[in-house]
């Protein structure tokens, strides 16, 4: 079946210490996208990629990096520098970048910190 | 920037009968795409309806309808026939012409009242 994975699916951070969320997808699509959604809130943009190799921080990207080395594939770290990371994490991706291109999104990952 | 408002915070509707989620939206762009997606409590992002804004028709897709007013920058979902499993946060969602992400609303939260 062709889809988006997210894991893990609940993670628990420590203070000062890195992680990093996993991303792949199976649908051949070129463009994705990492979301954030608070308590509340609707998803805010952190970062996306167009094309392998290339990628642009979205609204909320300090504190966060990404990598798109594979088509397949975009992690999400979230560093030391993002002082309140609980959130959930999405996953999206789009056939193409442009504008009409439905997003599909991932199953997400709950970020707790202990 | 653009902005995307639901008035909503929570919407409850008999089970069979018919209810309507309001979003507005404030952009300069002439070329963007509007979407609503739900969010079930599995937190999984399921789109429901899209529209572009350069087509004066009306989306529809089986009981879900959307009413796009462009130039009051409206763009409503009607839900007919409401179901129990229609329950679920709905955002709306935004994306212009370019190669960003999706600016959300903060979400209605449906209420299926059997």
């Amino acid at each position: 079946d062709g889809g988006i994975t997210q894991s893990p699916k609940y993670l628990f951070r420590k203070e000062g210490q890195n992680v990093t969320l996993s991303c792949e997808q199976n649908l051949n699509h070129d463009a994705m996208y990492w979301y954030r959604q608070d308590p509340g809130q609707g998803l805010r943009l952190i970062y996306y990629s167009q094309i392998v190799n290339d990628f642009q921080k979205g609204d909320i990207a300090e504190g966060y990096s990404v990598s798109r080395e594979k088509k397949e594939s975009f992690p999400l770290t979230v560093t030391s520098a993002q002082k309140n990371p609980t959130a959930f994490y999405l996953c999206a991706s789009s056939i193409g970048y442009r504008g009409q291109e439905t997003q599909y999104f991932g199953p997400g990952t709950r970020l707790l910190v202990l | 920037a653009q902005t995307v408002t639901q008035s909503q915070p929570e919407m409850s509707v008999q089970e069979a009968e018919t209810v309507t989620l309001s979003c507005t939206y404030d952009t300069s762009e002439s070329d963007y795409y509007l979407f609503w997606y739900k969010q079930p409590p599995s937190r999984q992002m399921i789109l429901v309806i899209r529209q572009e804004a350069y087509k004066q028709q009306n989306a529809t897709e089986n009981r879900f309808s959307v009413n796009f007013q462009k130039a009051a920058k409206s763009f409503s979902l009607k839900i007919s026939d409401s179901q129990l499993g229609d329950a679920a946060m709905y955002f709306c969602a935004y994306r212009g012409g370019g190669a960003d992400g999706l600016t959300f609303g903060k979400g209605t939260h449906l209420i299926i009242q059997p």
